[in-house]
């Protein structure tokens, strides 16, 4: 079993529509990132969260410390919001300072 | 502007050759990372470095070699006994307590 499990790992919305994606993570964690992967591979930083909401934009991130739950919000949704949206955990698990474990990521489509 | 600049984008290489992938940054971070990426799986962790000439393995280390000679930069080898090597190369480098940056990625052919 993975140490950051994300759902859905595929996504199709039609623009417009309120889009939620949810992680889940079983080891201690000292933050929580969303990052955003676009089709030619490079990573752009969403956020980086250890408790309660942030929001930027359109995006909204959350986390439940308690539950080791957070979910990232996209409103209003937009074809350019097409791309993978991962979710990684930083950790000391293995005994590595400031370790990222990452989730598979979530493909997203947003159709016009 | 700061950033991480990763090259090449695509590289080819034959099969018992060692290939070189260049990281660098601007941006005054202390660690630096290498991940790894193949379809259907979370980024995984080849070697880090959290301060000039010292690194450490991650959890795929095997036929990888890195240096860090300078704080700057962080070049990975991917060597002749890494059995699998096709996949994509994603650098990242951050502040020992977070705020990381990622680099653009090498796509790594073997032919």
């Amino acid at each position: 079993k993975n140490e950051v499990e994300q759902s859905p790992q595929n996504l199709t919305a039609q623009e417009g529509e309120f889009i939620t994606i949810n992680c889940s993570y079983s080891v201690g964690i000292s933050a929580l990132h969303w990052l955003q992967q676009h089709p030619g591979g490079g990573i752009v930083s969403l956020f980086m969260l250890s408790s309660g909401k942030k929001k930027h934009g359109r995006l909204i991130a959350t986390i439940n410390i308690q539950e080791k739950h957070s979910s990232l919000h996209i409103t209003a949704s937009h074809p350019r919001d097409s791309a993978v949206y991962i979710c990684a955990v930083t950790s000391n698990y293995g005994g590595a300072t400031n370790k990222l474990i990452f989730g598979t990521g979530t493909l997203l489509a947003v159709q016009p | 502007d700061g950033g991480i600049t990763q090259s090449p984008k695509y590289l080819f290489r034959k099969e018992g050759q060692n290939v070189t992938l260049s990281c660098e940054q601007n941006l005054n971070h202390d660690a630096m990372y290498w991940y790894r990426q193949d379809p259907g799986q979370g980024l995984r962790l080849i070697y880090y470095s959290q301060i000039v000439n010292d690194f450490q393995k991650g959890d795929i280390a095997e036929g990888y070699s890195v240096s860090r000679e300078k704080k700057e930069s962080f070049p990975l080898t991917v060597t002749s006994a890494q059995k699998n090597p096709t996949a994509f190369y994603l650098c990242a480098s951050s502040f020992v307590l977070g705020g990381y940056t990622f680099g653009s990625g090498t796509r790594l052919t073997v032919v």
